[in-house]
């Protein structure tokens, strides 16, 4: 299917445990962000790149790790899992060309139990 | 540091009603705005992008309005329905950065 999509859409761990979400586009797009959502907070710039094996922090990075390793793809991995960063994340991606339009993925629900 | 806000946070409105939804920010070098509607538990849609060089733009009943010298942004929907009802959220691409920021959303509910 083209377009940007997320898995897994719902996920459950435990706190300390690692785990991470994935990020498939099919557009080939150059700029990749991952945003988490919280009520009271919006949506929060967390990890972007603008390449493979280009990337930069967002606002709120830590506990946090990214790779993009292939244009497509853009993991992010929650390396401790802590009850704070139960939350909707969602990635996103847009062309080179910054005047065009960001799209977004329909999110990952995560909740640290 | 680009800040966006959006006021109110929330509206309800009878069906028929035209709805206004405002959007500002405290920086006019941008590339462009772009609003967003999202339903519960679901990701973001785009409805329409407005170029920093662009007044206005329209799609279908959606208009939205492009003020950059002072900041603001407006979104007009006609006529509403009860399918409109959905948060809706504004994010600016601010230069020369290529990251969005984004506002906190309107969530609106039109009332059969």
């Amino acid at each position: 299917d083209a377009g940007i999509t997320q898995s897994p859409r719902y996920k459950i761990t435990e706190t300390g445990r690692q785990v991470t979400l994935m990020c498939h586009q099919t557009w080939s797009h150059s700029y990749m962000f991952w945003y988490r959502q919280d009520l009271g907070h919006g949506l929060r710039l967390i990890y972007y790149s603008a390449a493979a094996d280009i990337t930069d922090k967002g606002e709120v990075p830590d506990g946090y790790v990214v790779s993009r390793s292939k244009t497509e793809n853009f993991p992010l991995t929650l390396e401790s899992a802590t009850r704070s960063q139960t939350s909707v994340y969602f990635c996103a991606s847009s062309e080179r060309d910054l005047y065009t339009e960001a799209f977004f993925g329909q999110g990952t629900r995560l909740t640290v139990v | 540091k680009q800040e966006v806000t959006q006021i109110p946070a929330a509206l309800s409105v009878p069906e028929g009603e035209n709805l206004v939804l405002n959007c500002s920010f405290t920086d006019s070098a941008i590339y462009n705005l772009q609003w967003f509607r999202q339903d519960p538990g679901k990701g973001l849609t785009s409805l329409l992008l407005i170029q920093s060089s662009q007044r206005e733009q329209t799609s279908g009943r959606l208009n939205a309005s492009l003020d950059k010298s002072s900041g603001r942004s407006t979104l007009y929907i006609a006529a509403s329905q009860p399918g409109d009802s959905a948060t809706y959220l504004c994010a600016v691409r601010p230069l020369p950065d290529y990251k969005l920021s984004f506002g906190a959303g309107t969530t609106v509910t039109v009332r059969a």
